[in-house]
């Protein structure tokens, strides 16, 4: 069975200052991975994914997210954190050796990017 | 290109009544899923369509059913609504059934069983 822990309920950071949202994931294969963003009374945006090739994936809106697969992470990151960021964030895998587009998703965590 | 639709956007119904949500994907988008969005449980996978079979389903009783048509619209149904159904259902569509395509979804149906 798979399954996606994103550790932290929230995260808190001031404008300007760099995010990192955590994803961990277990899988029996190997994984697709992917983030989405929701904001409020909206369904899901597709962020960024990783499937295969360099471990740095660079999505939407200046996000990116690093792939570290001895440490089964794919962490979000942004440089530079915008009060438009601020928003729920899920991460979510795909068993490569599954058939199907099934995702299964983190709990979500939080951002609040403060002025 | 236009997004994932979803009608209706909310909805109120009795417990013991069923419901019926629709899908309209991407256009192109031949696979198309339906996830169930809870405070409690999170984003949790009902069941996916592909060429009017269903090739994935989720751990959710059979009162939770759904079909695909040829044109890969597609349809959910509850019957026997309870309490705990109340949710944010959500569809979402993908180009292919396999491979790293990503899912994109619609904004959701507000299902509130009262």
């Amino acid at each position: 069975a798979q399954s996606v822990a994103q550790p932290e309920d929230q995260v808190n950071v001031a404008e300007g200052n760099p995010l990192t949202v955590k994803c961990t994931y277990s899988v029996s294969g190997n994984p697709y991975l992917f983030w989405y963003v929701q904001y409020p009374n909206r369904g899901l945006q597709f962020l960024l994914k990783y499937i295969t090739g360099d471990n740095l994936v660079k999505g939407s809106y200046g996000f990116e997210a690093e792939f570290n697969k001895s440490q089964t992470s794919f962490h979000l990151k942004k440089p530079s954190a915008l009060v438009s960021d601020s928003a729920l964030y899920f991460c979510a895998v795909r068993d490569l050796d599954n058939a199907g587009n099934m995702l299964t998703f983190g709990g979500g965590t939080r951002l609040m990017v403060k002025p | 290109k236009a997004g994932v639709t979803q009608t209706p956007r909310y909805l109120i119904k009795t417990r013991g009544q069923q419901v019926t949500l629709s899908c309209s994907p991407i256009s192109g988008h031949r696979s198309v899923s339906w996830y169930q969005q809870t405070p409690g449980q999170g984003l949790q996978f009902l069941f996916e369509y592909f060429s009017e079979t269903q090739r994935n389903k989720g751990n959710f009783p059979g009162r939770f059913s759904g079909r695909q048509f040829s044109n890969s619209r597609s349809e959910m149904n509850v019957s026997t609504l309870e309490l705990g159904d109340s949710a944010l259902y959500l569809c979402a569509s993908s180009l292919e059934l396999a491979g790293g395509h990503e899912q994109y979804f619609g904004p959701g149906t507000r299902l509130t069983v009262t």
